[in-house]
């Protein structure tokens, strides 16, 4: 299976302020990766998919890059309601093989 | 908005089954395939199954097959997921969502699935 690692586990920015997390995959993945925000006690909710292309709904301080096996999300200006976790999926292998990350969990600092 | 809901979970010992449901009010499963993707300890998420929108195709996580069945009700809008010879790595969150572009769109609220002695 290709191992999705990303970082940092924790992530403190203050409100207003650029959140930048990161997203590492085991092989090549091309541009088949997603992520998602969950909320406590809320299911994961889709935020951008082919690496770059936000979902229906989705403000545009989210914006997503990278290739093959290097991935990053960013926010530009944190609003109250991005704190939350957020975990990075690839979809290279589809569908037996398609894994997650652990998740980058983003705090208030 | 899509709204899933999921039911059926429970504590179960270990070699023991249960039926979990989806059901989507107001939402046509035809149009799209369906998965049980799983959460444990409110980190690690897992994908579980998919079927596809005609219900003809199936596929499994290593870790379930064999053991789960993922099957669908077109006429009632219903997904279920049949689990067999449930493990203590089987407790988890589960939750069905709806595919679109290979990823996961819309998420139910998660129905919760304890096995233990």
């Amino acid at each position: 299976d290709i191992v999705m690692t990303q970082s940092p586990a924790t992530l403190s920015v203050s409100p207003g302020e650029r959140a930048t997390l990161s997203c590492r995959a085991s092989q090549i993945i091309n541009s088949n990766l997603a992520w998602y925000q969950q909320k406590p006690g809320r299911a994961p909710r889709l935020l951008i998919y082919g690496a770059s292309t936000r979902a229906t709904g989705i403000p545009t301080r989210f914006s997503g890059s990278g290739s093959e096996t290097e991935f990053t999300l960013t926010i530009s200006s944190l609003q109250s309601e991005d704190f939350a976790v957020y975990y990075c999926h690839q979809y290279n292998n589809w569908p037996r093989g398609n894994t997650f990350g652990q998740g980058t969990k983003l705090d208030v600092k | 908005e899509v709204q899933l809901v999921e039911s059926g979970g429970g504590v179960v010992q270990p070699g023991g089954s249960l039926r979990l449901s989806c059901a989507a009010p107001g939402f046509n499963f035809n149009e799209y395939t369906m998965h049980w993707v799983r959460q444990v300890s409110g980190r690690g998420l897992e994908w579980v199954a998919l079927i596809t929108r005609d219900g003809a195709g199936t596929f499994y996580a290593d870790a379930v097959s064999g053991r789960f069945t993922i099957s669908r009700d077109i006429s009632r809008n219903f997904l279920y997921l049949q689990m067999n010879d449930l493990r203590v790595e089987d407790t988890a969150l589960y939750y069905c969502a709806n595919e679109t572009e290979k990823v996961f769109d819309s998420w139910g609220q998660g129905t919760p699935v304890t096995v233990s002695s």
